[in-house]
Formats: C-alpha cells, structure tokens, sequence
C-alpha cells in the first residue's frame, strides 16, 4: 500500500516563506502530486512531479527526490488568501485505476 | 473553464435509507473518482471508473456502495443503506488518460455533503 507522512500545520506571515514536506512509501511510483484546499472547498491541482528536480508555478514550487522518497511543496511571497490546506499524493503505477492516494493534509495559517 | 458538477451539495437521510449522489464529469476526460473527506480529516480513495468499469476500489468500497454511469454524461454513487459513519462529503472528481501525467491531474468537483441522522 501507500502512506505519506506530512506536518500538520504550519503558521506564517504575510510575505514569508514556507516549505511543505511530504515524505512517501509506496510499492511503486508514477508521480507526486500537489493539491490546495480552502475550508468547504473541493481539492484543487497544484503541481506534479515525476523526476527529480524542482518544478516552478509562479509563487508555488514543487520538489521531489525519489531516491529519498521525499518531496516539497514551496509557498513564496505568501499571501492572505494561501490560507488553506495543502495535500501530497502519490499515484502507485501499479495501480490499474490511477489511484491517487492523499497525504493527511498541512493546514497553513497565514497571519498579517 | 471545464469543470466537474456535483448534485445535490447537501443530502439530509435517515440511516438505513438509500442515497445516490451524481456527478457530470469533464466531457473528454475518461477516468472518473470517488473520494470521500469526513470532515477535517484526509481525502479518501473509493472507486475508480473506466471504459464503463470499477478498475479499483478501497477497502471502504463495500458491498453497500455501487457506481454507474446510466448514460454518456451522468456518474453516479450509490449507497444502498447508510450508517451513520457515511456521513462525509463526497467529492467526484475526473481525468484524461490521454498523456502520462494526464493521471496525476484530477479535476474535482465541490462535492456533496451527506449528513446522515
């Protein structure tokens, strides 16, 4: 099966940076997948990675390094309305149905 | 902007009482979900359609839960006999398999709550 470990929350200022790490196991690997939740709100695609390296979205990057079984999820320049929570998922590629199994979730609390 | 529409936003039953929720998936992708979040916590994997068959379901996914796509738009979740523990809000949620990536990026609709009493 799949397991992704990643901190619960984490609070910032406006302007500040955060990094969210997901650490992963899975049998297999096809790609780690970011997503972004605002409170009643239906999960919303951020970022994927299949390779190593990193992966810019404007103020958002995403990091993986499979041989660490490690990924990041960079949030610059934050802003009031990055408020939410954020979710790592991995798809197992020997997963027929193109799975994706989520992370429990990192609640970002950004302060003025 | 393409998106995944869901039906109804909120569902009150009885337990025991049968439920169906509904999804119109985005027109060209050819995967579709069912992801459940009980409130506060992880979004949870339940059944994965394509070519007009469950290609995985969870362990979640009991004989109590049914999927169908009764026509060329339509997706639909049934739970034949609630419990009080199905009370959640179910998200549906679609993608192409037309590239590799394509898998990774799930489009999810605002999902329907279930409330069951």
């Amino acid at each position: 099966g799949q397991s992704l470990e990643q901190p619960s929350e984490v609070t910032a200022v406006e302007g500040a940076i955060v990094q969210i790490n997901c650490t992963y196991q899975t049998s297999g690997f096809y790609g780690l997948s970011w997503y972004q939740q605002h409170d009643g709100g239906a999960p919303t695609f951020l970022s994927y990675n299949a390779l190593d390296g990193l992966e810019e979205t404007g103020r958002f990057s995403s990091f993986l390094s499979r041989s660490d079984s490690y990924g990041y999820l960079l949030l610059q320049e934050l802003q009031m309305k990055d408020s939410a929570s954020y979710f790592c998922a991995v798809r197992d590629r020997k997963a027929a149905g193109n799975k994706l199994t989520f992370g429990g979730g990192t609640r970002v609390l950004v302060k003025p | 902007e393409p998106e995944v529409t869901q039906t109804p936003s909120h569902q009150v039953t009885q337990m025991g009482q049968e439920v169906i929720l509904r999804c119109v998936p985005i027109s060209n992708h050819l995967y579709f979900y069912w992801y459940r979040q009980i409130l506060g916590q992880k979004v949870e994997f339940l059944v994965s359609f394509y070519n007009n068959e469950i290609s995985e379901k969870s362990e979640i996914f009991d004989d109590q839960f049914s999927v169908e796509r009764p026509d060329g738009s339509n997706f639909t979740l049934k739970i034949r006999s609630t419990k009080l523990e199905d009370s959640a809000m179910y998200f549906c949620a679609s993608s192409e398999a037309s590239r590799p990536s394509g898998a990774n990026v799930l489009t999810f609709g605002a999902g329907s709550r279930l409330t069951v009493l």
